[in-house]
């Protein structure tokens, strides 16, 4: 059964520095991998979406996540936070030709000032 | 274009009592799934459907149950609710199987 991990529930940056929000995927074959970000009270937004076209993948918002295979990864990166950019981000595969997505636990984003 | 829209954002009920949920997708789409989303136990998917006709379901009791109508607006039913039936529960929509899910801004459901 295809999975995601994401490592570190809790992620805290200073504003303006690295966000480094980290995932693992098992599958057994090619996946589609997408981000999602989750602002409190509110539903799911698509952050960006992985679907072999190209390894790294630009997003909203500044982020971005490369697609890296021999370490089944897709870390979600931004250069600099900022602080609208505090949320839950939610790691999440689905395989092709279904629409079943299945979620990482989530990793929520302190940005501090 | 509207987004998708879930009715109501808020709902109480108490134990025993059943509750139907409702979303309208993106004009234009004929997929809708459905999310539960848990402090417990993440985001775990409930269903899809697709031109009326269920073509996914998780691992759920027989208690939660969903339909689709022509017009693609779905509705979820959860009859003899449980205290661990509160949740947020999520609607996605895409316009065929592959393509993006965009999702609602889900239904909080507190069980008494």
């Amino acid at each position: 059964a295809q999975s995601v991990t994401q490592l570190g529930s809790h992620v805290s940056v200073s504003e303006g520095a690295l966000v480094l929000l980290r995932c693992n995927y098992s599958s057994s074959v090619p996946p589609y991998l997408f981000w999602y970000v989750q602002y409190p009270n509110q539903g799911l937004q698509l952050l960006l979406k992985y679907t072999s076209a190209a390894t790294l993948v630009k997003g909203i918002n500044g982020f971005e996540a490369e697609f890296k295979k021999s370490e089944t990864s897709f870390h979600l990166t931004k250069p600099s936070a900022h602080m609208s950019d505090a949320a839950e981000y939610f790691c999440a595969v689905v395989k092709g030709g279904s629409e079943k997505l299945v979620f990482g636990k989530g990793t929520k984003l302190t940005v501090n000032p | 274009k509207a987004g998708v829209t879930q009715t109501p954002r808020y709902l109480i009920k108490t134990r025993g009592q059943q509750v139907t949920l409702s979303c309208s997708p993106i004009s234009g789409h004929r997929s809708v799934s459905w999310y539960q989303q848990t402090p417990g136990q993440g985001l775990q998917f409930l269903f899809e459907y697709f031109s009326e006709t269920q073509r996914n379901k998780g691992n759920f009791p027989g208690r939660f149950s969903g339909r689709q109508f022509s017009n693609s607006r779905s509705e979820m039913n959860v009859s003899t609710l449980e205290l661990g039936d509160s949740a947020l529960y999520l609607c996605a929509s895409s316009l065929k199987t592959g393509n993006i899910q965009y999702f609602g801004a889900g239904t909080r459901l507190s069980v008494l």
